[in-house]
């Protein structure tokens, strides 16, 4: 059982479709960052969001944070074929004096163009 | 460009040998975490070192060890290699060991074990 479920796992959409992806917890974060990874690199830093109800804008990318903690969607306006990658989503947790992170599986994106 | 390194990109070998695999965090980094990452799996936290100490431990396999040297870079040794340990290994950096952590991954070594 993943302490992080994201979902979708696989998403095939058409250029131009808007989109949703989730990352789902029972455990409480200190933040969640998202990261975006393409085949045969390592995951590139998107974003971190801190508070409850934080919400964080990248260009067509929308980021929130649950209001407990607990979740975070990442919305894409527009979907582009260079949006095509894996994303996951990492959370923070204070463990024994310092900061733990779990990561999702991840949603596989690919938008056809 | 991320500023962290890792050596080779690619490593072929057979079950039952041993090989070393070495990271090169960012300039001013004191943190060095290990990822395998395999299809079915997702991205596994193996080990965690914080300026040549051991700070936390994953899903790290008896089989695997890590070190931190004194000019920070890091090698992720894995022995009696196994089909199932083929996967790409990461290796992250970050410039603390507590806060607000951001790390910086690697293009990563994707190990093959005929």
């Amino acid at each position: 059982t993943q302490l992080l479920e994201q979902s979708p796992q696989f998403l095939s959409i058409q250029e131009g479709e808007n989109l949703t992806v989730y990352c789902n917890s029972s455990s409480v974060f200190s933040s969640l960052q998202w990261y975006r990874q393409e085949p045969g690199e390592g995951p590139v830093l998107l974003v971190t969001v801190v508070t409850g109800g934080e919400v964080k804008k990248l260009k067509r990318l929308t980021f929130q944070f649950g209001d407990a903690r607990k979740d975070s969607s990442l919305h894409i306006t527009a979907a582009q074929p260079g949006d095509t990658g894996l994303y996951l989503c990492a959370g923070a947790r204070r463990s024994g004096g310092y900061q733990k992170v779990t990561f999702g599986i991840g949603t596989k994106l690919q938008v056809i163009p | 460009d991320s500023g962290v390194t890792q050596t080779p990109k690619h490593l072929i070998t057979a079950t039952g040998q041993r090989v070393t695999l070495r990271c090169s965090p960012r300039s001013g980094d004191l943190s060095v975490y290990w990822y395998q990452q395999s299809l079915d799996q997702g991205l596994q936290f193996l080990i965690q070192y914080y300026n040549g100490e051991e700070r936390a431990k994953g899903n790290i396999l008896e089989r695997f060890s890590a070190q931190q040297f004194p000019d920070l870079h890091s090698e992720l040794n894995l022995s009696s290699l196994e089909l199932g340990d083929s996967a790409l290994y990461f290796c992250a950096s970050s410039a603390l060991a507590s806060g607000s952590t951001v790390q910086f991954f690697g293009p990563g070594t994707r190990l093959t074990v005929l």
